[in-house]
C-alpha cells in the first residue's frame, strides 16, 4: 500500500515562530486530510485538501498530489498549537490511513 | 450538535470480559470506521463499513467484531478482552470514500 512519511517526527518551537510540517507519499494520493490531536487526545479536523492550497487563520496547507507531498504551515505559533499533527489519505483500498505524526511542542 | 458520539468515554475492563464500544453519528454518513491508537503511535484501522449492512476488516481486526444494522450506529465488540487491547479507540465517519472524515472523542479502554 501507499506509505506515508511525516517529518519531522518531533518539533520544538518558541512561541511566535513559524514551521512547516511535511507528508510524503510513496504514490500519488486522491484524498488527504490534516488533523491536530490536542493534548487531551481530541482529533480536530484542520484541512481536507486533496489538492491545491487552503488557509484558515494562521494555518495553511498545500497538497501536490502528482509530486506526492503535502505541507502544513503554522505561522506565529502559539502554545495552544502543541500536540500531534497527522496527515491521512486513502490507501489503495480506499481506507483512510494515517501517517506516524509530528509531535509539536510550542514553548512560551 | 451534529457529530459522532462514542460511549463510554473510558472503561477499565477485566481480561476475558466482553465489551461493546458504542458509536453513533447523526450526519447520515455512509462510511464508518473504528481505529485504535496505542501510546506514542498513529491510528490503525480495525474495521470499517462503507454502507449500512456491510463491514470489512482493516489493518488490525483480530479480537474485534463490528455490525452495521443501520446508518447511524457502528458498535465495536471485544468478545474476550486481553491486555493488549488496552488502547484509545476512535470512531469516524464520512459521507463517501473521497470526502472529509470526522472523528468521535475517543474511548480510553484499559484491560487488566
Amino acid at each position: 500500500g501507499i506509505q506515508v512519511e511525516q517529518s519531522p517526527p518531533d518539533l520544538i518551537l518558541q512561541e511566535g515562530a513559524n514551521s512547516t510540517l511535511r507528508c510524503n507519499f510513496s504514490d500519488s494520493v486522491n484524498n488527504l486530510q490534516w488533523f491536530h490531536q490536542n493534548p487531551w487526545g481530541q482529533l480536530i479536523n484542520l484541512f481536507y485538501i486533496p489538492s491545491g492550497t487552503k488557509q484558515n487563520g494562521r494555518l495553511s496547507a498545500t497538497t501536490v498530489a502528482t509530486e506526492r507531498y503535502s505541507l502544513l504551515y503554522i505561522s506565529s505559533s502559539q502554545t495552544t498549537d502543541s500536540g500531534v499533527y497527522f496527515c491521512a489519505h486513502n490507501n489503495a483500498g480506499n481506507m483512510l490511513t494515517f501517517g506516524g505524526g509530528t509531535r509539536l511542542m510550542v514553548k512560551p | 450538535i451534529a457529530g459522532i458520539t462514542q460511549a463510554p468515554t473510558s472503561q477499565i475492563l477485566a481480561a476475558g470480559r466482553r465489551m461493546t464500544l458504542r458509536c453513533t453519528q447523526d450526519m447520515r454518513h455512509n462510511a464508518m470506521y473504528w481505529y485504535r491508537q496505542d501510546l506514542g503511535l498513529g491510528l490503525r484501522l480495525i474495521h470499517y463499513s462503507n454502507t449500512a449492512g456491510t463491514t470489512g476488516k482493516g489493518e488490525v481486526p483480530d479480537g474485534y467484531s463490528v455490525s452495521r444494522a443501520n446508518t447511524d450506529d457502528f458498535p465495536l465488540t471485544l468478545a474476550s478482552a486481553v491486555p493488549s487491547q488496552t488502547s484509545v479507540y476512535f470512531c469516524a465517519s464520512r459521507q463517501g470514500l473521497n470526502t472529509e472524515a470526522f472523528f468521535g472523542q475517543g474511548t480510553r479502554l484499559t484491560v487488566v
